[in-house]
């Protein structure tokens, strides 16, 4: 298994919803990463998870909460967004720092608030 | 600020042509990693470089990384519509307070039209 699979592929929530976003590999990666995408821009970093706990925290606002539950599953946990929080939510995973493997990226979950 | 600077930002071109895309830093990477990235969807990995001054050849792609490891290049030789997309190129950078940040560049919109 060569994937990273993120659930849903499209959300739209409300401002005073509370939903999780999903994210599982099973290629033994040990990092995962959440990253935010707005349209025609890059993906920024949110988090780096390694070897299950939370190593990087980019400042982000606390109604994201990211969770890992175990070596191959990622949480991305949503309370109270805004609007300007629509975005693509993209998971990855790599190996442990290594300069030569890159990154696996997830299909990414459309999220629109509302 | 973007360490990583890609140009050009859109490139449209006929199928057949060939294009170079280039990502430069002032920094010191050590490893550049490239992807490519359709609408909705997340980024693919397509080469990872290491080493000042290598040169990868994927098909009809050729990825090249410069020998003080700050810049980049990619290459497609007869262009086809399928290689319609966002390339971005992304840079890591081994020191304690960065390990996991991958740092990306604007992106190239390439369109490849028949």
């Amino acid at each position: 298994d060569t994937e990273v699979t993120q659930t849903p592929k499209h959300l739209v929530m409300g401002m005073t919803n509370k939903k999780s976003l999903k994210c599982e590999q099973h290629m033994g990666h040990r990092a995962m990463y959440w990253y935010k995408q707005k349209a025609k821009k890059p993906p920024e970093l949110m988090f780096v998870y390694s070897y299950e706990k939370l190593s990087i925290n980019e400042s982000v606002p606390s109604r994201f909460s990211p969770e890992c539950p175990n070596s191959s599953l990622l949480n991305l946990h949503l309370h109270a967004l805004q609007p300007e929080d629509s975005a693509l939510y993209l998971c990855a995973s790599s190996q442990l720092w290594d300069r030569g493997y890159g990154y696996t990226f997830g299909s990414g979950t459309r999220l629109t608030v509302v | 600020t973007q360490l990583l600077e890609q140009s050009p930002q859109f490139l449209s071109i006929q199928e057949g042509e060939n294009l170079t895309v280039y990502c430069n830093s002032s920094s010191v990477f050590s490893s550049l990693q490239w992807y490519r990235q359709e609408p909705g969807e997340g980024p693919v990995l397509l080469v990872t470089v290491v080493t000042g001054g290598e040169v990868k050849k994927l098909k009809r792609l050729t990825f090249q990384f410069g020998d003080a490891r700050k810049d980049s290049s990619l290459h497609i030789t007869a262009a086809q519509p399928g290689d319609t997309g966002l390339y971005l190129c992304a840079g890591a950078r081994r020191t304690t307070d960065s390990w996991g940040k991958l740092q990306f560049g604007a992106g190239t919109q390439v369109v490849v039209t028949p």
